[in-house]
């Protein structure tokens, strides 16, 4: 079993929908939770960085994190054919003072205009 | 101005081939990352270096060898390349410690592909 579970998609939506993107882990020990965002022949870029459970939210983005069940998710809300990425989950943890992290095979989304 | 760049970004070669990819951040970190992300997009972290000292290092073959020559490089030499280690290799780097303030900075990949 992988440390971290992400359904790879691909998900196809309409231009304006919620999105939800999940991840689930195994790991009780990950502290800090993130989501990244990757265009096609670039590198990930953050999108959201939590370590504790609940929402936080920032624009059109909401991470929500429930280390009770081990599992995260992103939404996006109003969703853009800007959007149209691979997301990629990912968790921190720390050892000896340096980060270890574990990223999610990641979820490919497509909005449709 | 790129946060960390990495050269070259495409790189095709025969099997037996030694290549190297380089890569530096203008970032003032102190620790930097090498990943592969193979055809199913899946990001495994290969080695880490904190102020030129190794700190992780992976099941990775000794075929791969990290070179940190200083904080702001890190370079990636590969010996007999095999078919296998096609896939794309991203440098990153990030502050070392706790919290948002250690983001780890992705660069923008280097596609090898091994024929």
């Amino acid at each position: 079993q992988k440390e971290v579970e992400q359904d790879p998609g691909p998900l196809s939506v309409p231009e304006g929908a919620i999105v939800s993107l999940n991840c689930t882990y195994s790991n009780s020990a990950f502290q800090y939770f993130m989501w990244y965002r990757q265009y096609s022949r670039k590198g990930p870029e953050l999108l959201m960085y939590t370590y504790s459970s609940g929402n936080k939210e920032d624009g059109r983005f909401t991470a929500q994190v429930d280390k009770s069940s081990k599992y995260i998710s992103l939404f996006i809300r109003d969703s853009q054919p800007s959007d149209s990425a691979t997301y990629l989950c990912a968790m921190i943890i720390y050892s000896g003072g340096y980060q270890k992290v574990t990223f999610g095979t990641g979820t490919k989304l497509q909005v449709i205009p | 101005d790129t946060a960390v760049s990495q050269t070259p970004k495409y790189l095709v070669t025969q099997m037996g081939n030694d290549k190297s990819i380089k890569c530096e951040q203008n970032l003032g970190h102190d620790t930097m990352y090498w990943y592969k992300q193979d055809s199913k997009k899946f990001l495994k972290i290969m080695f880490s270096y904190n102020n030129k000292e190794l700190i992780i290092n992976e099941t990775v073959p000794n075929r791969f060898s990290p070179k940190s020559p200083d904080k702001a490089h890190l370079n990636l030499h590969i010996n007999s390349l095999e078919l296998g280690d096609s896939a794309v290799y991203f440098c990153a780097s990030s502050h070392t410690g706790t919290g948002s303030g250690n983001t780890i900075y992705f660069g923008e990949g280097s596609w090898l592909t091994v024929v």
